[in-house]
C-alpha cells in the first residue's frame, strides 16, 4: 500500500526566504507526481506535473524534482511572498490513475 | 473551458440521511475521481469513473455509491450519512494518467 508523507507538518518563514517542502512516498511504481496548492476551504490548485520518466519540473518560483528510486520529491519556492502561503500537498498517481496524497506543508510567509 | 464545476457549494444533512453531490469535468477530460477530505488532512481517494463504470475503489463503504453519465459528469451518493461523513468532498477529472484537475470541492456537515 502507498503511503506518502510530507516534512515539515507547517513552516513559518519571513518574507523573500527561499524554501524546501519534503514529500517521501514508499512504492517506487509511478505513472507521475503532482504538487498542489489549497487555500482554506478552498479545492486543490495543480501547481507542477512530474513524470516518472522525468528528474524535476519548473514553473515561475516553483521547481519541484523526484528521485522514483529513493521515492523523494521536493517542492522549492524561490523569493517566497506573503500570497504563498496555503498548504501544500503532494500526491502520486499509482495504478489506477489513482492519487495517494500525503497529510500536507502548511505555509506562512510573514511579511 | 470553466474547468471542473462541483454542486452545491455547501451542504448540511442531519445523521441518516442522504446526499448528491454532482460534478462537471474539464473539457476533453473522460475519467473523474472523487476525494475526501478532512479537516486537516490530505484527500483520500474514494473511487474513480470511466465510461460510465466504477474503474477503482478506495476502502470507503458502500454507503458511497455513485455514477458516469455520457456527458462523462459524475454523481457521488452517500446513504445513511454519519457524523464522520462531514468532510469537503473533491472532485478531480483527467484524461488517461495525465495531470489531475480538481473542482472546489462541497462541504458537507452531517447534524
Amino acid at each position: 500500500k502507498q503511503e506518502v508523507t510530507q516534512i515539515p507538518a507547517a513552516l513559518s518563514v519571513p518574507e523573500g526566504e527561499n524554501l524546501v517542502l519534503n514529500c517521501s512516498f514508499t512504492d517506487s511504481a509511478i505513472y507521475n507526481l503532482q504538487w498542489f496548492r489549497q487555500d482554506p476551504g478552498k479545492g486543490l490548485t495543480s501547481l507542477l506535473l512530474i513524470q516518472s520518466s522525468q528528474r524535476e519540473q519548473t514553473s515561475g518560483r516553483l521547481n519541484a524534482s523526484l528521485d522514483k528510486s529513493s521515492g523523494r520529491s521536493t517542492l522549492y519556492i524561490a523569493a517566497s511572498q506573503p500570497g504563498d502561503s496555503a498548504t501544500y500537498l503532494c500526491a502520486v498517481c499509482g495504478a489506477g490513475n489513482m492519487l495517494t496524497f500525503g497529510g500536507g506543508t502548511r505555509l506562512m510567509v510573514k511579511p | 473551458d470553466a474547468g471542473v464545476t462541483q454542486s452545491p457549494t455547501h451542504l448540511i444533512k442531519t445523521r441518516g440521511q442522504q446526499v448528491t453531490l454532482r460534478c462537471s469535468p474539464k473539457s476533453g477530460h473522460d475519467t473523474v475521481s472523487w476525494y475526501q477530505q478532512a479537516l486537516g488532512q490530505g484527500p483520500q481517494f474514494i473511487f474513480q469513473y470511466y465510461e460510465e463504470e466504477e474503474r477503482q475503489r478506495g476502502n470507503f463503504p458502500d454507503r458511497f455509491s455513485g455514477h458516469q453519465f455520457p456527458n462523462y459528469s459524475s454523481e457521488l451518493n452517500v446513504n445513511a450519512l454519519l457524523l464522520g461523513d462531514s468532510a469537503l468532498y473533491l472532485c478531480a477529472s483527467s484524461s488517461s494518467y495525465n495531470e489531475q484537475f480538481f473542482g472546489p470541492g462541497t462541504r458537507l456537515t452531517v447534524l
